[in-house]
């Protein structure tokens, strides 16, 4: 089992859809969870922390599932803009970072 | 201001040559890193650097060797380039290896070996 797993996707949604996806870990004692942001061609950009008790951050919702080992992140209106693709990222205890290989989403007018 | 720099942003070069990749931070941050996106687009870490001290170094060929001079600088020095290391480099920053922080980066360099 791969240390990070993520659907490549696309995922193509109508604009002001919701969508959904998620990121399977396979260290149990992972400590941190991020999800990253990347668009064509740039570099990657923090979007969000992901909390224990999951946290929200306008239109985004992340999630942490600590005995099922994933976490997700849920996009609601999505917007245009929205567009790219989104990294999961786990931190282990040892300091050891784990970027998922990512889910590309396409918001469709 | 940038927060995270890279020089050169494409540098194209032929197979066996040594070239260095320059990245500085001007956030203060303790941490840096390099990261090595290939063409499937696979973000991996190679090196992570605290306060100049080595902290990580996944397994990297040692054609690798990165070099920090003070906190806000870490280079990336390649010997002997290969066609396998055409790639985009990412530096990157964070305020402390540990715990949950932030990581920000550099706008990448893209290397082509030919």
């Amino acid at each position: 089992r791969k240390e990070v797993e993520q659907d490549p996707g696309p995922f193509n949604v109508p604009e002001g859809a919701t969508v959904a996806f998620n990121c399977t870990y396979s260290n149990s004692a992972s400590q941190s969870f991020f999800w990253y942001r990347q668009d064509c061609r740039k570099e990657p950009k923090l979007l969000m922390s992901v909390y224990s008790s999951g946290n929200e951050d306008g239109r985004f919702t992340a999630q942490l599932n600590r005995a099922s080992q994933y976490i997700s992140l849920l996009i609601r209106d999505s917007k245009l803009s929205d567009s790219a693709t989104y990294l999961c990222v786990v931190r282990n205890r040892d300091d050891k970072i784990i970027f998922g290989k990512g889910t590309r989403l396409h918001i469709l007018p | 201001d940038t927060a995270v720099s890279q020089t050169p942003k494409y540098l194209v070069t032929q197979m066996g040559n040594d070239k260095s990749i320059k990245c500085e931070q001007n956030l203060g941050h303790d941490t840096m890193y390099w990261y090595k996106q290939d063409s499937k687009k696979f973000l991996k870490i190679m090196f992570s650097y605290n306060n100049k001290e080595l902290i990580i170094n996944e397994t990297v060929p040692n054609r690798f060797s990165p070099k920090s001079p003070d906190k806000a600088h870490l280079n990336l020095h390649i010997n002997s380039l290969e066609l396998g290391d055409s790639a985009v480099y990412f530096c990157a920053s964070s305020l402390q290896p540990k715990d949950a922080n932030e990581q920000f980066f550099g706008p990448g360099t893209r290397l082509t070996v030919l």
